[in-house]
């Protein structure tokens, strides 16, 4: 079985600030995982994702990941916040077979 | 745009009856996948197909069935709707049969049930 915890319901950082959204997960078998970003009233769009080549992963719009297996985590980080990234975020782990579970996700607020 | 297409954007309907959502993936996708987004559930998955078979099921009910054609449109039917079935229901699409392949997902079907 596969799960995805994300810590933090909610995160606020100033604009230019640091950004840092936790996911930790569970899986039987090497994972592939994902983070999305859902902005109000549209669907989920792929930031990045860690298929076991580079443990450092790069994304888009500044966005990076670490998959670090000993802690089970893939921790999302942005150096500056911009008011752009005002959304929601959400880390997923997917199945060989396409079976995707989601964390319950987390809102980026981002202050002026 | 992430080039795949859900009709319609907002259904709203009453208990009891059958509403069918309409996905059609990206051109050259075989892979296609349901979600239902709620605030009392979160983000599930539902359902994968790949090239007319299904490859995966996940928290689905008995009440709901999907399908993929031979031209690789889905259609998600729910019946006998309750009022907790009221939800944003996603596809999303893939090249391949699932895994490390990226989804690109649909704008989504709002459906109210009252």
């Amino acid at each position: 079985a596969q799960s995805v915890t994300q810590l933090g319901s909610h995160v606020s950082v100033s604009e230019g600030a640091l950004v840092l959204l936790r996911c930790n997960y569970s899986s039987s078998v090497p994972p592939y995982l994902f983070w999305y970003v859902q902005y109000p009233n549209q669907g989920l769009q792929l930031l990045l994702k860690y298929t076991s080549a580079a443990t450092l992963v790069k994304g888009i719009n500044g966005f990076e990941a670490e998959f670090k297996k000993s802690e089970t985590s893939f921790h999302l980080t942005k150096p500056s916040a911009h008011m752009s990234d005002a959304a929601e975020y959400f880390c997923a782990v997917t199945s060989q077979a396409g079976k995707s579970t989601f964390g319950d996700g987390t809102t980026l607020t981002v202050k002026p | 745009d992430s080039g795949v297409t859900q009709t319609p954007k907002h259904l709203i309907t009453a208990t009891g009856q059958r509403v069918t959502l309409r996905c059609s993936p990206r051109s050259g996708d075989l892979s296609v996948y349901w979600y239902q987004q709620s605030l009392d559930q979160g983000l599930q998955f539902l359902i994968h197909y790949y090239n007319g078979e299904e490859r995966a099921k996940g928290n689905i009910l008995e009440r709901f069935s999907a399908q993929q054609f031979p031209d690789l449109h889905s259609e998600l039917n729910l019946s006998s709707l309750e009022l907790g079935d009221s939800a944003l229901y996603f596809c999303a699409s893939s090249v391949a049969p699932g895994g490390p392949d990226t989804q690109y997902f649909g704008p989504g079907t709002r459906l109210t049930v009252l």
